[in-house]
Order: C-alpha cells, then structure tokens, then sequence
C-alpha cells in the first residue's frame, strides 16, 4: 500500500497570507489527523476528521482549519499567516488506533 | 533573535549495545501508547505500541515496558545499528478519536 502523502512538501509564505496543505491517508484509512512540529513546541495535536466530521481539536486559534471529503483526503487551512506558524505539518491516517505519518510539509512564513 | 526551543535530551551508545530510552507520560487515563522514530527531514515512523493493560510488549529488536505505577514508558533498542540514530518519541492516547500527545523526544546517536 502506498504511504501518506502530503502536498507540497515544502512552502514560503509571507505574513498576512493564508495556506492550504493537503493529505491523502493510507488507502482504505478514514481517520486523518493533523499536527504541527516546532522546535520550540514540539509535536502539537491540530485536528483530527473521520469520516468527513471533525472528532476532536487541539488547541489552536481559529485561523487553523480543515476538512475532510468523501475520499477521506483532508485539506488544512492557516488564513492569516504569523511569523510562529512556520513549522513542519504533519497529517496522520489511521484505520484503528496505529496512525502513520507522512513525510510533512515544511511550512516558512517570512 | 535567537529562537529557544526544546531541550532534547541525548543518548549516545555504541554500536551493538543496547539503547534504552525513556519516558514520563502525564495521564493516568491513558489506554495506549506509541513509540516513533523521526528521521531528519521525514514524518514520524512508528515502531511499537502497547496498551495499558499490558506491561511488556516484544517486537523484532525492540521491547517496550509500561509502569503504569509511576507512569513510565521505556523502548528497549537490542544491538543498536547506525540506522536507528535519529529521534525517538512517546505518544499517549486518552480518550476517544485518535488524538495523540507526544513526549519531547530524544536524540538517540549511535557511535560506531
């Protein structure tokens, strides 16, 4: 089976601006979670989408926000851009309670 | 300026000795737990993961404990090999849904 993928992998955004990173889970996986990866916080629980309803969200301010479709591909969105969300996203699939990871997008808000 | 971030701690063994790396988790109510392996520049890679109803679980080179008394996790590495430098973290589970939280990690260095 093909792995998490995330797209793009790598991305440059000036402040102000909003983003969308996108993950397509494991196939056959319907659960997608999403984290963000800083040095300064470490690995940090975003939001997770099973079956295109969000089921459960971290803390973070309303600027971040996803969905999910049919096909279980989640979408994230920052709006809004600060300098603090420059960080690796990364997105989670599961099936049970084992989620695997994908490769991140690394996200630099200039 | 200069950014401050997370103290990693480190371990460095030697090639062919056994790692152990541990961690303290917060909840009580957690049900399951998780080790990762994170490469640089890659996604967390999972590796084991027991439930809180056990307190050992064997994988290939790999063994995981749980106290859940004190609230500890240990990952045993047998005969560490250069591949498994890189970052190890924890993951606890509490509640429902798929919602994880993650230890601070450590750097494991292997020496050759």
């Amino acid at each position: 089976k093909a792995g998490v993928t995330q797209t793009p992998r790598y991305l440059i955004k000036t402040r102000g601006q909003q983003v969308t990173l996108s993950c397509s889970p494991i196939s056959g996986h319907r659960s997608v979670s999403w984290y963000q990866q800083t040095p300064g916080q470490g690995l940090q629980f975003l939001f997770e989408y099973f079956s295109e309803t969000q089921r459960n969200k971290g803390n973070f301010p309303g600027r971040f926000s996803g969905r999910q479709f049919s096909n279980s591909r989640s979408e994230m969105n920052v709006s809004t851009l600060e300098l603090g969300d420059s960080a690796l996203y990364l997105c989670a699939s599961s099936s049970k309670d084992t989620q695997y990871f994908g490769p991140g997008t690394r996200l630099t808000v200039l | 300026g200069e950014s401050v971030g997370l103290h990693l701690p480190t371990l460095s063994v030697q090639e062919g000795d056994n790692s152990i790396i541990n961690c303290a988790y917060s909840n009580s109510a957690s049900d399951y737990f998780i080790w990762y392996k994170q490469e640089s520049g890659k996604g967390p890679q999972f590796i084991i993961d027991i439930r809180s109803n056990m307190d050992k679980r064997q994988g290939q080179r790999v063994t995981v404990l749980l106290n859940k008394t004190v609230k500890h996790l240990s990952l045993q590495i047998a005969a560490t090999q250069p591949g498994d430098s890189a970052v190890y973290f924890c993951a606890e589970h509490t509640g429902g849904g798929n919602k994880l939280t993650f230890g601070t990690g450590t750097q494991l260095k292997v020496e050759l």
